[in-house]
């Protein structure tokens, strides 16, 4: 299946900083890329639509100040959380749709202290 | 958009014996029906997903079956063994056509007993 490769896959930072996760789709050309996040032992929930060369969607309730979303190639989107809190410690997962399969990064676990 | 209900949350079987899973959607225009397996810390893997144009697809020991008028479809694995114990995810389109991603049920535990 296509590649999709999410870096890191593990950070650990101070209260009130900023943290930037990378997604790249290292086969295909990703116009669309799907940002989930997951707590323990709970299902993927869909965050974000990043678009390329365009604004990203947002779901409901999620805020599009505190997540920041750069979609400026075909083959990169950045997800950056900022002035992170504990609250925003959870698996952060990119994920790509390649014709109806959609597929999924490695993950960054975000430990916020 | 999609709601994606799914039963049960754990589920415990012998190994060599069958499990079921299922779950139900709300959107009828929904076409596209995957089933994801995460292992603890991983990315969910897609192991198998359904069209809505047929009612069942099997890949050896694992089978969908969709039933479109009632709105639901279930992961069938026969044979169970050790290495199938995961997390199971059922999805549907988050908005009916599938261009905006998926929705995923809330997930199934799947315990396989030696």
């Amino acid at each position: 299946g296509a590649v999709v490769s999410q870096h890191p896959s593990r950070v650990i930072c101070k209260s009130g900083t900023s943290v930037k996760i990378e997604c790249r789709s290292l086969d295909f050309q990703a116009t669309t890329m799907f940002w989930y996040r997951q707590f323990p032992k709970q299902s993927l929930m869909l965050m974000a639509t990043s678009n390329e060369g365009s604004k990203a969607t947002y779901e409901q309730g999620v805020e599009k100040d505190k997540f920041l979303i750069n979609h400026a190639s075909l083959t990169l989107s950045t997800l950056t959380v900022t002035s992170a809190h504990p609250e925003d410690s959870s698996f952060y997962i990119c994920s790509a749709m390649v014709g109806y399969g959609l597929f999924f990064g490695s993950g960054t676990q975000l430990s916020v202290l | 958009g999609e709601n994606v209900e799914q039963h049960p949350s754990t589920l415990s079987v012998q190994e060599g014996d069958s499990a079921v899973i299922k779950c139900t959607y709300s959107d009828s225009a929904s076409n596209y029906f995957p089933w994801y397996k995460q292992e603890l810390g991983k990315r969910p893997q897609l192991i198998i997903d359904i069209r809505s144009n047929v009612g069942e697809k099997k890949d050896q020991r694992i089978a969908v079956t969709l039933n479109k008028t009632a709105k639901h479809f279930s992961l069938h694995i026969t044979e169970t063994q050790p290495e199938d114990s995961a997390v199971y995810f059922c999805a549907a389109p988050h908005s009916g056509g599938g261009a905006d991603g998926l929705t995923f049920g809330k997930g199934t535990h799947l315990i396989i007993q030696p």
